[in-house]
Formats: structure tokens, sequence, C-alpha cells
């Protein structure tokens, strides 16, 4: 079964500094991997993904991603954090085919903050 | 193009009533999931609709239920409600297959706030 870790349930950076959100994945076969971003009293918007290429992947706000097969991990960067980052944050992988094709595993999420 | 939409975004129910929340999603699309997030349980993969069936179960009881129409708009329904499902649902839609790189991505709506008293 696919699953996703993300070991910090809160990262806390000063504004202007580099920021790094963890997550570690399971899965059975090659990982389609995403992250998204919660605001308060919001639903998920869509940040990044990996399916095949670059292992450095960018996606909206100025975030990247960097997929590592041997550590089974694709960690959320930033190179210089703003206060308006400041968020909860959720890892997902989904499955490659199937009948499970459409459902996203999630992580528990890591709530970003981001002091002036 | 329009996002995907939920209605009614916050709503108030009392323990034994039922509920209908219902979900369009982007154009194109015909695969629509409904998930539930707690503080306790974060999100939680309730089913997924393709093309009208149901594709993915998650482990709910059978008071949640949902369906799709022809036009890919979805419904779900929790029947006899429980205090325990206060919680914000959330439903996403996507392309439904992976020919395409875009049809790997899901999108989320802003979610339907279901507080049971």
């Amino acid at each position: 079964a696919q699953s996703v870790a993300q070991p910090e349930d809160q990262v806390n950076v000063a504004e202007g500094n580099p920021l790094t959100v963890k997550c570690t994945y399971s899965v059975s076969g090659n990982p389609y991997l995403f992250w998204y971003v919660q605001y308060p009293n919001r639903g998920l918007q869509f940040l990044l993904k990996y399916i095949t290429g670059d292992n450095l992947v960018k996606g909206s706000y100025g975030f990247e991603a960097e997929f590592n097969k041997s550590q089974t991990s694709f960690h959320l960067k930033k190179p210089s954090a703003l206060v308006s980052d400041s968020a909860l944050y959720f890892c997902a992988v989904r499955d490659t085919g199937g009948s499970t094709l459409g459902r996203l595993y999630f992580g528990r999420g890591t709530q970003l903050t981001v002091w002036p | 193009k329009a996002g995907v939409t939920q209605t009614p975004r916050y709503l108030i129910k009392t323990r034994g009533q039922q509920v209908t929340l219902s979900c369009s999603p982007i154009s194109g699309h015909r695969s629509v999931s409904w998930y539930q997030q707690t503080p306790g349980q974060g999100l939680q993969f309730l089913f997924e609709y393709f093309s009208e069936t149901q594709r993915n179960k998650g482990n709910f009881p059978g008071r949640f239920s949902g369906r799709q129409f022809s036009n890919s708009r979805s419904e779900m329904n929790v029947s006899t409600l429980e205090l325990g499902d206060s919680a914000l649902y959330l439903c996403a839609s996507s392309l439904g297959t992976t020919g395409t790189k875009e049809g790997n991505t899901i999108y989320f709506g802003e979610g339907s706030w279901l507080t049971v008293v």
C-alpha cells in the first residue's frame, strides 16, 4: 500500500530564510508525488507534482521540490520564505493505475510558520 | 476555467439527520473523489467516482454514500449523522487517467464545513 510521512508537525522559519518541508513516501511502483497547501478555512491548493523527468520540480509561488528515489523523499523547498507562506502543507502520493488510480494518500501535514 | 465548486460551504445539522453535499468538477474532468478532513484523523479518502461508477472506496461506514451524474457532477450523502461526522468535506476532480501529465493532477474545491450538533 502507498503511504506518506511528514516527520515534522511544525516548521518555523524567519522571513527571507530558506525553508524545507520534509516528506518521505512508500509506494509499490513508480510514484506520482504532489504537494498541496491549505490556508485557514480553505480547501487544498495544488503547488507542484513529480511524475517523471527532472528530479527538481518547480511549482507555484516560488516553491520547488526535489525528488530523491534512493531516499524515497520529496522535500518541498523555497529559497526565501515569506510571511504569506504560513499555512498547512500536505505531501501526497497517487496510485499509478488500476482501480485506485484516483486516490491520493496524504501525510499528516506540516504547519509552516514564517515570522517577520 | 472555473475550479471545483462545492455547495453548501457551511452547514449545521442535528444528530440523526442526513445531509447531501454537492460538487461540480472542473469542466472536462471525469473523476470526482471525496475526502473528510478532521484535526484528529487528518485527510481520509471516502470514495472516487469515474464516469458515473464508483471506482474506489475508503474505510467508512455505509452511512456515507455518493453518486456521480452523467455531467460528472457528484453528490455525497451522510445519513443518521453523528457528532463525529463534523468535519471539512473536500471534493477533488481530475481527468481520471494517466495518459498525460495533466491527467495526473487532482484539484480540490474549497470544501463544505459540516457541523453536527
